[in-house]
């Protein structure tokens, strides 16, 4: 079992719709992550916490908003999402951010957008 | 900009036959490469982290070495369960950069 919980598993949304992913870990870690990741492809890195602040934005589009309200919770609204953005997103953490730890993920969400 | 390549893309193999996969890597300053193992629809699963030339690390049949330029991940008998994509990532300076994964069938 992974000690990265994620919520939901599955989420099927309209692009008008508003939604919330949300990842848990109780690990003690303050580096927390969000990867999207497309069949076939390796995870591709969107945002990095560290310490509950925002420390890497890799370019997301602004329908995409992260939240790090505590050290161990992180959450990833959703709004207005296109068809391209259907992916599995991944969550993950590790001890601190930049350091040489391993990142710990979760099983992720699946997305898809109508 | 870090770099790795991963080969093969795809193997598939009988249970019992050994094999190795490459990950070949260009990285400014090498903290850590780490392999994980990613069954569909879930997460990547933590294997390894090597972090200088020379080191090994073994897993049941697992067994990872590093070089300065590349770390191999060898499978010694591989059994059905083993079949998973593979994948190796190194951290440099910033972030964590993925190769694109070998895909593992092993067939019984």
């Amino acid at each position: 079992d992974t000690e990265v919980t994620q919520t939901p598993k599955h989420l099927v949304m309209g692009m008008t719709n508003k939604k919330s992913l949300k990842c848990e870990q109780h690990m003690g870690h303050r580096a927390m992550y969000w990867y999207k990741q497309k069949a076939k492809k390796p995870p591709e890195l969107m945002f990095v916490y560290s310490y509950e602040k925002l420390s890497i934005n890799e370019s997301v589009p602004s329908r995409f908003s992260p939240e790090c309200p505590n050290s161990s919770l992180l959450n990833l609204h959703l709004h207005a999402l296109q068809p391209e953005d259907s992916a599995l997103y991944l969550c993950a953490s590790s001890p601190r951010a930049g350091d040489n730890q391993p990142q710990h993920f979760g099983d992720g969400t699946r997305l898809s957008i109508l | 900009e870090d770099q790795v390549t991963q080969s093969p893309e795809a193997l598939r193999l009988q249970e019992g036959e050994s094999s190795s996969l490459n990950c070949s890597y260009t990285v400014s300053g090498l903290r850590g490469l780490f392999w994980y193992r990613q069954d569909p629809g879930k997460g990547p699963e933590f294997l390894f982290t090597l972090y200088s030339a020379g080191e090994e690390k073994e897993k049941e049949r697992l067994k990872a070495t590093l070089t300065k330029k590349e770390s191999f991940l060898h499978i010694t008998a591989p059994k059905p369960e083993d079949s998973a994509t593979y994948l190796c990532a190194v951290h440099g300076y910033s972030t964590l950069t993925f190769g694109k994964g070998t895909m593992l069938l092993v067939s019984p």
